[in-house]
């Protein structure tokens, strides 16, 4: 089966400026995950949808970050404006259910400069 | 908040030893434990996992066990190779929800 479609791969901005990334997970998958994973640290849950709705957001800087999921199945992820502290590579992963295996996508390394 | 503390932090082994990973988790509801191993610049990938209702799982070299009254969580790796070495990371999740991750151990198996 296809794995989890993440793009762009890599993203260079300067800071305030905005940035989406995309997300397509495995088909059928119900849950989608956004991730945040600073260099050097385990991946922070940033927002969990499940088919279409929030089912956890409570990490997500909402003054600057958003997200949907349309139709329930692409994701985007995005940041306005940008900070220094929002270098870092963004996963998506996506399940069939909860809790089960999640399996993530090669992620968009954002580099803010 | 809720955490999960991992440790060591860095880990190196000869090759065909055993190596062990350690986790403690906050939240008492946490009910399933993945464990995912990340190659240098690549996506995590889940090794194993367990749930609460279970005290041990093994997959051929990889083992996990659980303590729930102590609320700790550990990885063991038996004979290992080069190619364990890698960020192995553990996790917690309440029903699957709020996954929090700790932040990984860098394991070194020399040849």
């Amino acid at each position: 089966e296809a794995g989890v479609a993440q793009s762009p791969r890599y993203k260079i901005i300067e800071k305030r400026q905005s940035v989406a990334f995309w997300c397509n997970p495995i088909s059928g998958h119900a849950t989608l995950y956004w991730y945040q994973q600073i260099l050097g640290q385990g991946p922070k849950l940033l927002i969990q949808f499940q088919n279409n709705g929030v089912v956890d957001d409570s990490q997500l800087p909402k003054d600057r970050f958003s997200a949907e999921r349309l139709k329930g199945v692409d994701s985007t992820l995005k940041i306005q404006p940008a900070k220094l502290e929002d270098s870092a590579v963004y996963l998506c992963a996506s399940s069939f259910d909860r809790p089960y295996e999640q399996y993530f996508g090669p992620g968009t390394r954002l580099t803010v400069t | 908040g809720e955490n999960v503390e991992q440790h060591p932090s860095t880990l190196s082994v000869q090759e065909g030893d055993s190596a062990v990973i350690k986790c403690t988790y906050s939240d008492s509801a946490s009910n399933y434990f993945p464990w995912y191993k990340q190659e240098l610049g690549k996506r995590p990938q889940l090794i194993i996992d367990i749930r609460s209702n279970v005290g041990e799982k093994k997959d051929q070299r990889i083992a996990v066990t659980l303590n729930k009254t102590a609320k700790h969580f550990s990885l063991h790796i038996t004979e290992t190779q080069p190619e364990d070495s890698a960020v192995y990371f553990c996790a917690a999740s309440t029903g699957g929800f709020k996954t929090i991750f700790g932040a990984g151990t860098r394991l070194f198996v020399k040849a």
